[in-house]
């Protein structure tokens, strides 16, 4: 069955550290690849997505993801956090448009000053 | 335009109760889903419509049921609810080309 892995369950950094999240997923046939962020308290909003093309993909809030076939890798990354990233993140995977999306378990974030 | 719209937002239930959750989508989209959030386990997938007139099930269907009523709207009914049933619910809708899901606010459901 098509699965999503979020290594990291909680991840602690001061503010303007580097943030990198892992994310493998299952499926090796064609991809749908999401990262989605949850503020506390809210719904899941699109950070950014991956359906073909260049690998290394750019989202909102200066997040990036880039994807490596290879090692069926979609790692969410940002140069430097900010407080107002303190969030869950999850990683997602639908190998076709009419597929479900399956979620990882999500990872979450603080950020402190 | 309201996107994805759940309600009730908050819901607190006795066991053995009986409730409907509502969504309804202004978007058009055809694929509409039912999830289930819990502490430290992501999102599970309750049930699913990728079009009118059909549901199926996900990873969690048990203790559920849910009816599509026409494009827009997509119920999800708990027939006599158990505290393991306590969570948060997200109806999210997606066409049915490769885009993203579009989430609705959330259901906070407490079974006591």
């Amino acid at each position: 069955a098509q699965s999503v892995s979020q290594h990291n369950h909680h991840v602690i950094l001061s503010e303007a550290a580097s943030l990198e999240l892992g994310c493998n997923y299952s499926y090796g046939g064609t991809v749908n690849l999401f990262w989605y962020v949850q503020y506390p308290g809210q719904h899941l909003q699109l950070l950014l997505k991956y359906f073909s093309g260049d690998p290394l993909v750019k989202g909102i809030k200066g997040f990036e993801a880039e994807f490596i076939k290879s090692k069926f890798s979609f790692n969410l990354r940002k140069p430097s956090v900010q407080w107002s990233d303190t969030a869950e993140y999850f990683c997602a995977d639908s190998p076709s448009g009419n597929t479900p999306l399956v979620f990882g378990k999500g990872t979450r974030l603080s950020v402190i000053a | 335009n309201a996107g994805v719209t759940q309600t009730p937002k908050f819901q607190v239930l006795k066991t053995g109760q009986s409730m409907t959750l509502q969504c309804a989508q202004d978007m058009n989209h055809n694929s509409m889903y039912w999830y289930r959030q819990d502490p430290g386990m992501g999102l599970r997938l309750i049930y699913y419509s990728a079009s009118e007139g059909t549901t199926d099930k996900g990873e969690v269907p048990n203790g559920y049921n849910v009816s599509r009523l026409n494009k827009r709207e997509f119920s999800l009914r708990l027939e006599s609810a158990a505290p393991s049933q306590t969570s948060v619910y997200f109806c999210a809708t997606r066409t049915t080309v490769n885009t993203e899901a579009f989430f609705g606010q959330g259901t906070r459901l407490t079974v006591v």
